[in-house]
């Protein structure tokens, strides 16, 4: 089974401050792990994803994940936050089926991002 | 890129009355397509797998006779949700994935489809 908890709900940074949104994940076999942005009233963005190459894996609007399997983490950053960074982020698990892993995506509970002026 | 839009945006309905929503996998042939439902502030929650041509399978506690899911061809998948209740209303969301067969596809989210029985 595959699992992904986020810790903080709610993170609050000023505009130019690093965001840091955090994720850990469980899962018996080697996972794929994504980050998703949606903005109110939206469907889900694709901002990046792992799976299985490079450990550091850069994505759209300037953010950046590193999976690092002794800490089963997954965290995203930006250096740098944007107004237009202010939305609702959500870090999924799943798993190669060759693997013996599951398909379905496990969708964390969410880190609503506020960005202050 | 990969688009998939929903129709409509939002509906509102008497209870009842059943209401379909479509998916569809506008630039590219979804072999996969999965229903999330979003409650207020919450997480997605996997409703069901649908696979083109086949019947979909339901992630338990799902009643798949209310929700009905149809993937009659590659580009489009539908929810009917059928006599509706005040407690379906909710955000619906479906995505696609092409399924190359080999390497893990990534999921492609519709915008979204928000429902509200009175």
């Amino acid at each position: 089974a595959q699992s992904v908890t986020q810790l903080g709900s709610h993170v609050s940074v000023s505009e130019g401050a690093l965001v840091l949104l955090r994720c850990n994940y469980s899962s018996s076999v080697p996972p794929y792990l994504f980050w998703y942005v949606q903005y109110p009233n939206q469907g889900l963005q694709l901002l990046l994803k792992y799976t299985s190459a490079a450990t550091l894996v850069k994505g759209i609007n300037g953010f950046e994940a590193e999976f690092k399997k002794s800490e089963t983490s997954f965290h995203l950053t930006k250096p740098s936050a944007h107004m237009s960074d202010a939305a609702e982020y959500f870090c999924a698990v799943s798993a190669s089926v060759w693997a013996g892993g599951s398909e379905k995506l496990v969708f964390g509970k969410g880190t609503k991002l506020t960005v202050n002026p | 890129g990969a688009v998939v839009s929903q129709h409509p945006s939002w509906v509102i309905c008497k209870s009842g009355t059943s209401v379909k929503i479509e998916c569809r996998s506008l630039d590219f042939q979804a072999t996969t397509m999965f229903w999330y439902r979003q409650f207020p502030k919450q997480s997605l929650m996997l409703m069901a797998t649908s696979n083109e041509g086949s019947k979909a399978t339901y992630e338990q506690g799902v009643e798949k006779d209310k929700f009905l899911i149809n993937h009659a061809s590659l580009t489009l998948s539908t929810l009917t949700v059928t006599s509706a209740h005040p407690e379906d209303s909710s955000f619906y969301i479906c995505s696609a994935r092409r399924d190359r067969g080999v390497l893990q596809e990534t999921q492609y989210f519709g915008p979204g489809t928000r429902l509200l029985v009175l």
